[in-house]
């Protein structure tokens, strides 16, 4: 059960697009399609963005969108806004009812 | 509308005992698997336990050691976290989340949480 790679921190001026990844294996991410990503502002309840690597749930700006490639997944952010400034957590089914959570990447909007 | 809220959160000290509980509603609570995630202070979130509808499936993160007890009263609608000998490490948000349900695997709806903190 160890925690997906996230890179750190990406930063983008409004009106960009970024995309970061997250780093699994064979055993969560390579092998489920059931990833998720997670905006969360500590303190409060994380807020769900993409499922199953591609959807989005009702209510998700479709500036949002995920991937996936073998054992690594993205999410991007198209048109960078400064209410995007939050942290993203990727979450991955890792089988027998157990999830992994990838150890979050901090947006700024510069 | 689905609301999960959680309580029984506060200050212990090591070695110390506690009963978190998730009160449901706005869903059929016994048809669905439910887990804890927790976030301590400046780390990211971490996947806790998880139950399923009929408790018959039970798991837990490798990393606590056999301290932590989920359970669930489908009958109260509730989902509980019996945390024993607390460590400062311990110290952390505490979420309730209902599972998506059906075929799929995402945690769905999250609770505001519950603070915890294990501190002498």
């Amino acid at each position: 059960q160890s925690a997906l790679t996230q890179p750190a921190s990406v930063s983008g001026s409004p009106g960009q697009s970024i995309t970061f990844s997250c780093t699994g294996t064979s055993s969560d991410v390579g092998i489920y399609n059931f990833v998720s990503w997670y905006q969360h502002h500590p303190g409060k309840a994380p807020k769900l963005m993409i499922y199953e690597v591609t959807k989005r749930p009702s209510g998700v700006s479709n500036r949002f969108s995920g991937s996936k490639s073998g054992s690594t997944a993205s999410l991007t952010i198209s048109g960078l806004q400064a209410e995007d400034e939050a942290d993203y957590y990727c979450c991955s089914y890792a089988g027998h009812s157990t999830y992994v959570f990838g150890t979050g990447t901090e947006v700024t909007v510069v | 509308e689905v609301q999960l809220v959680e309580s029984g959160g506060g200050l212990v000290q090591p070695g110390e005992s506690l009963k978190l509980s998730c009160a449901a509603s706005g869903f059929t609570f016994h048809d669905y698997v439910m887990h804890w995630v927790r976030q301590a202070p400046g780390k990211g979130l971490e996947w806790v336990s998880g139950i399923s509808s009929n408790s018959d499936t039970i798991n837990y993160a490798d990393s606590l050691k056999g301290r932590f007890t989920i359970s669930r009263d489908n009958a109260k609608k509730s989902l509980y976290l019996q945390m024993n000998n607390l460590r400062p490490e311990d110290t952390a948000f505490y979420y309730c989340v209902k599972d998506i349900g059906g075929v799929g695997w995402v945690l769905w709806n999250w609770g505001q949480g519950t603070l915890v903190t294990v501190s002498s």
